[in-house]
C-alpha cells in the first residue's frame, strides 16, 4: 500500500514553460487535493476534487489547471509557469469530502521557476 | 474566519528532555476538528492525530500526548523523553468549516532535538 505518491519529486523549469504533476493514490479515497507550501505560509489549497468528475477552486487557483483522471489520479498542471510559482506542491486525499476528514499527504514535489 | 497560531517558530531540546508544542486555533463553529501533522526533513507530510470538539479526552500515545482544552481553545503536544527522530516541523490544523474543503493550517514549530 503505498498511500499516495507524486512525480517528479523536484523540477526546475524556467518561466513561460509548462508542466504536469502527477498524484497518485491506492487507498480509495474519494476526494483528492492539491497544496502549495511556501516558507512561513503554512500550506494553501489550490484545487480539489471531491469525488470522480468534480473539481473545484481553493484558495489559490490562479495559474493552475487540474484535471481528476479517474477515482486514483489527480494532476495539476502549471500552463506557463511563472517564478511565483516556486514552492513545494502536495498532493492529498481523504476518503470523504470536506474538510473534517483526515488528509493523507503525498511526499511533495519540490518545484523551481527560474 | 478559522486561523491557527503556533507562537513557536523554532524549539530545541536535549535528548529525553519533554517538550510541548503549543497550538492555539479561532473558529465560530461549534463541532470543529483539530489535527497535528509531522514533517519530517525528508519532507513529507504524516498525520498524527484527528481530534473533534466534541471530546476534550486528553489523547496518549506512546511518547506522544495531545492536550485539548476548549476553554482556552488550545490543542497542544506533548512529546515525552523527545528522540532525535522527533526532530521534525510540526504542523497544527483546523477544519475550515462546514462545506469546507481546505484545512487551515498554522505555521509550524520546528522541533531539533539535540543529541
Amino acid at each position: 500500500n503505498a498511500g499516495v505518491t507524486q512525480t517528479p519529486k523536484f523540477q526546475v523549469l524556467k518561466t513561460g514553460q509548462s508542466m504536469t504533476l502527477q498524484c497518485a493514490q491506492d487507498m480509495n479515497h474519494n476526494s483528492m487535493y492539491w497544496y502549495r507550501q511556501d516558507p512561513g505560509m503554512g500550506l494553501r489549497l489550490i484545487y480539489y476534487s471531491a469525488s470522480e468528475g468534480t473539481t473545484d477552486k481553493g484558495e489559490v487557483p490562479n495559474g493552475y489547471n487540474v484535471s481528476r483522471l479517474n477515482k486514483r489520479e489527480f494532476s495539476l498542471r502549471l500552463e506557463s509557469a511563472a517564478p511565483s510559482q516556486t514552492s513545494v506542491y502536495f498532493c492529498a486525499s481523504s476518503v470523504i469530502a470536506g474538510s473534517t476528514d483526515t488528509q493523507y499527504f503525498g511526499p511533495g514535489t519540490r518545484l523551481t521557476v527560474l | 474566519a478559522q486561523k491557527v497560531t503556533q507562537a513557536q517558530t523554532e524549539i530545541s531540546v536535549v535528548e529525553k528532555e519533554d517538550v510541548t508544542l503549543d497550538c492555539v486555533y479561532e473558529t465560530r463553529d461549534t463541532t470543529y476538528y483539530l489535527f497535528w501533522y509531522k514533517q519530517p526533513p525528508s519532507g513529507e507530510l504524516v498525520f498524527l492525530i484527528r481530534r473533534n470538539s466534541f471530546d476534550e479526552q486528553n489523547e496518549i500515545s506512546g511518547r506522544y500526548s495531545w492536550n485539548f482544552q476548549k476553554s482556552t481553545s488550545s490543542f497542544n503536544f506533548t512529546i515525552t523523553a523527545s528522540q532525535v527522530v522527533d526532530s521534525a516541523v510540526y504542523f497544527c490544523a483546523l477544519d475550515s468549516g462546514a462545506g469546507s474543503y481546505q484545512l487551515t493550517f498554522g505555521k509550524g514549530t520546528k522541533l531539533s532535538v539535540i543529541p
